[in-house]
């Protein structure tokens, strides 16, 4: 059973530039949910995504965005990029409650 | 607002010892996970905990859910370096929302 598969594993972006982030969630997994993770702040949750609908969603500015599609596979946008987005950025994909998360090996994101 | 707090942040230990990391909240939660995440690496669930008062075995982990379902315990048994890991825990609750916990890094010292 393959994993959550997140694409791609290190980026490398400039101030002001914007960037994608892909993930693939478990086969028959209609929850994706994405967390931004710096040293500083640990987990932050971004936003969730069930049958191409946003669930839930963090409390981040509005640069940050995105979509689910109908196969479940999902991404994430961030525009207008600073230097404080620098951090690993995972998703994760679960059946409903009471399971648990399976994550993906994450995107690390620098920003320069 | 941080709903779960872990606590000790910091843990290095020998080899061998054992310890106890703990997960606690003013809040009730429906249902409790523990996951370790190691450097570079996404978390990976450990266990999930859903009744009052239940203790679960892993090995030599030990996990107990709180009777009120708002706090939670991790045990490890003679800590092995393959222990080593950012330990996390994470609550959920109506509207499959994961809340998670400030993080308890572990090193154990060979």
């Amino acid at each position: 059973k393959a994993g959550v598969t997140q694409t791609p594993r290190y980026l490398i972006k400039t101030r002001g530039q914007q960037v994608t982030l892909s993930c693939s969630p478990i086969s028959g997994h209609r929850s994706v949910s994405w967390y931004q993770q710096t040293p500083g702040q640990g987990l932050q949750f971004l936003f969730e995504y069930f049958s191409e609908t946003q669930r839930n969603k963090g409390n981040f500015p509005g640069r940050f965005s995105g979509r689910q599609f109908s196969n479940s596979r999902s991404e994430m946008n961030v525009s207008t990029l600073e230097l404080g987005d620098s951090a690993l950025y995972l998703c994760a994909s679960s059946l409903e409650q009471p399971y648990g998360y399976t994550f993906g090996s994450g995107t690390r994101l620098t920003v320069v | 607002t941080q709903l779960l707090e872990q606590s000790p942040q910091f843990l290095s230990i020998q080899e061998g010892e054992n310890l106890t990391v703990y997960c606690n909240s003013s809040s009730v939660f429906s249902s409790l996970q523990w996951y370790r995440q190691e450097p570079g690496e996404g978390p990976v669930l450990l266990v999930t905990v859903v009744t009052g008062g239940e203790v679960k075995k892993l090995k030599r982990l030990t996990f107990q859910f709180g009777d009120a379902r708002k706090d939670s315990s991790l045990h490890i048994t003679a800590a092995q370096p393959g222990d080593t890991g950012l330990y996390l825990c994470a609550g959920t609750n109506t509207g499959n929302q994961f809340y998670f916990g400030t993080g308890t890094s572990l090193t154990v010292i060979p």
